[in-house]
């Protein structure tokens, strides 16, 4: 059964600085990874969407890496603003199935 | 493209009563799912469907019933709402393999 990790669970950090966020998780045989961000009390925005074949997947000041073999995924965040403020969720899906499955998410504060 | 859409935004039942939870896309999207969000467990699956007419369980499939019978809409119903339903439930779409996206949200109280 695929088990997802987030580490850390929160962070806050001064504006500007870079960030990386960790995704892990049990089982290699995915078919893609899919980053989603979620502002409190909404629902969940994509991100980033990095298929297996690929080792990196870039949209502005975010970057996302996978290493499907050895199960780990970061979100790298560029020069972090207060609006970046959110939940980060990872969320991989399988192989042979449509589900994605997500860990608890990362809660990230960027103080001015 | 309204993308995926869910009513109503906010819901209050008294535990026994049966309601059913829309969601509607419309990017002729094959695979769509239900999942419910709580604190401290995360997002879970409830119910899916990979195409008109076809339809299976996820992971919390308990007291929810669904059906497909068009592309568009994924409905959700709750026969008899207990406590254990309150939550915030979500929609998503995708075709394929490819990118899911997510509707706004239903917030759920049963009293």
């Amino acid at each position: 059964k695929q088990e997802v990790t987030q580490i850390p669970a929160a962070l806050s950090v001064p504006e500007g600085e870079n960030l990386v966020l960790n995704c892990s998780f049990t089982d290699s045989a995915i078919y893609n990874l899919q980053w989603f961000r979620q502002d409190p009390g909404k629902g969940l925005t994509s991100l980033l969407l990095i298929q297996s074949s690929q080792r990196e997947q870039t949209s502005g000041r975010l970057n996302a890496s996978l290493d499907k073999s050895s199960g780990r995924s970061t979100l790298y965040i560029a020069a972090s603003q207060p609006g970046d403020s959110a939940t980060y969720l990872c969320a991989p899906r399988g192989d042979s199935s449509y589900k994605l499955i997500f860990g608890s998410g990362t809660r990230l504060l960027v103080r001015p | 493209n309204a993308g995926v859409t869910q009513t109503p935004k906010f819901q209050v039942l008294k535990t026994g009563q049966s309601m059913t939870l829309q969601c509607a896309q419309d990017m002729n999207h094959e695979y769509m799912s239900w999942y419910r969000q709580d604190p401290g467990m995360g997002l879970r699956l409830i119910h899916y469907s990979v195409g008109a007419g076809i339809t299976d369980q996820g992971e919390v499939p308990n007291g929810y019933n669904v059906s497909r019978s068009t592309t568009e809409d994924f409905p959700l119903r709750l026969l008899s709402a207990a406590p254990s339903q309150t939550s915030v439930y979500f929609c998503a779409s995708s075709d394929t393999y490819n990118e899911q996206f997510f509707g706004p949200g239903t917030r759920l109280t049963v009293l």
